[in-house]
């Protein structure tokens, strides 16, 4: 199993609604990550998580939570958001081996923010 | 910021073989280099990577220069499926080093 799952595939919330990201992967690898992508950009790295701690904060604003509840699942919680934070939301992962370091991306999270 | 810098697009023809270059003349020791591409509204794929050596493998060969400074994929006979944006990325390969993407290269495979 080299996936990684995103849900919703697509999601519509409000500024004033509280929504939740997921991303799960079943590889054993135990580096996760949150990317975000504007349209006709390339995608932007939010956060880093490794061993299930927090290891990288690209000075992300606060209305965006990222939670790792165990080695498997990642969340992304959002509250208060914009429409500029409309995008495509991207988790990966990765493991520590030197020679197989590749990252898997999941298909992410269309987002809409009205 | 990315380290690495990339033509803006690219066009090849079907069946021929489509070479895409990267320069990262800045590449630290411990660095390797790492292909991805994504194709239009789907997650990026992992395509190759390498330290030093050329490396090739079911989708393409990687052709690093030998002073690393920058580097060349090939994917040897390219299809319409190839149509994507590819990714040139410099990473230390630990668990959790940041994978920073550049703006890439724009291939369009011409039928």
């Amino acid at each position: 199993d080299t996936e990684v799952t995103q849900t919703p595939k697509h999601l519509v919330m409000g500024m004033t609604n509280k929504k939740s990201l997921k991303c799960e992967q079943h590889m054993g690898h135990r580096a996760m990550y949150w990317y975000k992508q504007k349209a006709k950009k390339p995608p932007e790295l939010m956060f880093v998580y490794s061993y299930e701690k927090l290891s990288i904060n690209e000075s992300v604003p606060s209305r965006f939570s990222p939670e790792c509840p165990n080695s498997s699942l990642l969340n992304l919680h959002l509250h208060a958001l914009q429409p500029e934070d409309s995008a495509l939301y991207l988790c990966a992962s990765s493991q520590g081996d030197p020679k197989n370091t590749e990252a898997f991306f999941g298909q992410g999270t269309r987002l809409t923010v009205v | 910021d990315a380290k690495t810098t990339q033509p803006p697009s690219m066009d090849c023809a079907e069946g021929r073989a489509a070479n895409l270059p990267c320069n990262h003349s800045t590449i630290s020791g411990n660095e390797y280099v790492y292909w991805y591409r994504q194709i239009h509204s789907q997650g990026p794929q992992y395509i190759i990577h390498g330290l030093k050596n050329n490396e090739t493998n079911e989708m393409a060969s990687l052709i690093i220069t030998e002073d690393r400074k920058s580097s060349t994929l090939i994917l040897p006979h390219a299809t319409l499926r190839d149509t994507a944006v590819y990714y040139c990325i410099v990473r230390v390969a630990n668990r959790d080093d940041k994978i920073i993407f550049g703006k890439g290269t724009r291939l369009h495979i011409l039928p």
